[in-house]
């Protein structure tokens, strides 16, 4: 079937130590999007690939940084990790610009010790 | 302040009653998405309203699409533990644009 994986799904990290965390789909959609969510909060966009264009929302801090190798693949880094970076990091997809039905991947809940 | 406000926050239901979910939007509305969560997972598509006055219907679930009130509701019928989870709104709030804007959710747990 065609999805949105992420990995790890939970992943424990120390403060300041950098960490990946990865996504893949087999969609062969255009645009793969980067959300924070933290406990009882609507998900926060961080940034989006369409395509090789990358998205950064203005608000998203400099700590975080996104890389797209190719159509499948994107990955979150976040360079020094605190303890407010402790959430579920959701990857989604969708096919282009003018549809805006995305598809999540299962999240990988980051904790900062 | 929020784009997109959920109503209610939480809601717990006998099973078998109907319920209503709400979303409200400060802005015009070019799409409308529900969406399911479980916690401590990802967003499952429920659904997408793109005209006013649109209604959709899966199974026990319907959603409607007041464009006029930047309002839609969505209602579940005769619900079943099954249908517990958190109940998530999107919008597409700027037209030609790929993001979407999410509200908080709601809590659903429904008592057997």
């Amino acid at each position: 079937d065609a999805m949105v994986i992420q990995n790890p799904r939970y992943q424990v990290t120390q403060f300041g130590k950098p960490v990946t965390l990865s996504c893949s789909q087999t969609l062969n959609h255009n645009v793969m999007y980067w959300y924070q969510q933290k406990s009882s909060q609507a998900p926060k966009l961080l940034f989006h690939y369409y395509d090789k264009d990358f998205n950064n929302e203005a608000d998203t801090p400099d700590n975080f940084q996104s890389r797209r190798p190719n159509t499948s693949f994107c990955f979150l880094d976040i360079r020094s990790p605190g303890l407010g970076d402790a959430a579920m990091y959701l990857c989604a997809t969708s096919r282009d610009h003018t549809v805006h039905e995305q598809y999540f991947g299962p999240g990988t809940r980051l904790t900062v010790t | 302040s929020q784009e997109l406000e959920q109503s209610p926050q939480s809601l717990i239901v006998q099973e078998g009653k109907n319920l209503t979910i709400n979303c409200t939007s400060s802005k015009t509305l070019y799409g409308l998405y529900w969406y399911k969560q479980k916690y401590g997972e990802g967003l499952i598509f429920l659904m997408m309203l793109q005209k006013g006055g649109e209604e959709k219907s899966h199974e026990k679930i319907t959603a409607k699409l007041d464009e006029k009130k930047q309002q839609s509701s969505l209602h579940i019928t005769a619900s079943q533990p099954s249908h517990a989870g958190i109940y998530l709104c999107g919008a597409a709030l700027q037209g030609g644009s790929e993001k979407l804007v999410f509200g908080k959710g709601t809590k659903l747990t429904v008592n057997p």
